[in-house]
């Protein structure tokens, strides 16, 4: 989804590396998530945030922090890679519409971390 | 605690034939459902989404089923096609929350 861009599309890293994932979206949205998806597994929450001065830890916020530096950038660090946080990450921006929440997800970034 | 349990984790089904998703929820106060699909290489995109006061919606070849008394709803696509080969997601949330995602089903649909 082109409104919702995450770079670097792809990065390998070493172990014990910082590194930053970076996220950015014109949807105009508050709300911004990190996510990471394993191989044949779901979706968990790194972090999230309902607006700029919000900040909230998902349920594997550990080894990870994050940056809201505008309403539309949300970056993800990993202050110290380790190898299994070798994962597929999504940002995502949501909006409450009539029914509920409707999240809209960036291509995501694979990262291999040796 | 995982409020949103979805099986299978996989699914092979011939094309033509009925693929069918299920998840069970927790949360009595849920009244929003909806249903995202991923491609390989892609972020999760919403597909169809379904509120608590009916039973069944329908878009195209896939419908969503819900049951309030069982806590469950699922996701039926009629006429499986190798195009709709992807990883399917139940989710749920209520007024001005966050969507809480079932683990996941990855759907092959075979020529």
């Amino acid at each position: 989804d082109a409104d919702v861009t995450q770079t670097p599309r792809n990065r390998i890293t070493k172990t014990g590396k910082r590194i930053m994932l970076e996220c950015s979206q014109t949807k105009g949205h508050d709300r911004m998530y990190w996510y990471r998806q394993d191989p044949g597994l779901g979706l968990r929450l790194i972090y999230y945030s309902f607006d700029v001065k919000d900040i909230n830890k998902g349920e594997i916020s550990d080894g990870y922090s994050v940056s809201r530096q505008a309403q539309a950038k949300f970056s993800l660090s990993l202050e110290s890679a380790i190898p299994n946080q070798t994962a597929l990450y999504f940002c995502a921006t949501s909006d409450l519409g009539a029914g509920g929440e409707t999240q809209y997800f960036g291509p995501g970034t694979r990262l291999l971390v040796l | 605690q995982q409020q949103v349990k979805q099986s299978p984790q996989s699914l092979i089904v011939q094309k033509g034939g009925i693929s069918i998703i299920n998840c069970a929820y927790e949360n009595t106060a849920f009244d929003y459902f909806p249903w995202y699909q991923q491609f390989p290489g892609k972020g999760p995109a919403l597909l169809i989404a379904i509120r608590p006061d009916v039973s069944e919606k329908k878009e195209g070849r896939f419908t969503i089923s819900f049951n309030k008394s069982a806590k469950q709803f699922s996701l039926h696509i009629m006429d499986s096609q190798p195009g709709d080969s992807a990883t399917y997601f139940c989710a749920a949330t209520n007024a001005g929350n966050m969507l809480t995602f079932g683990g996941g089903t990855r759907l092959m649909v075979k020529p």
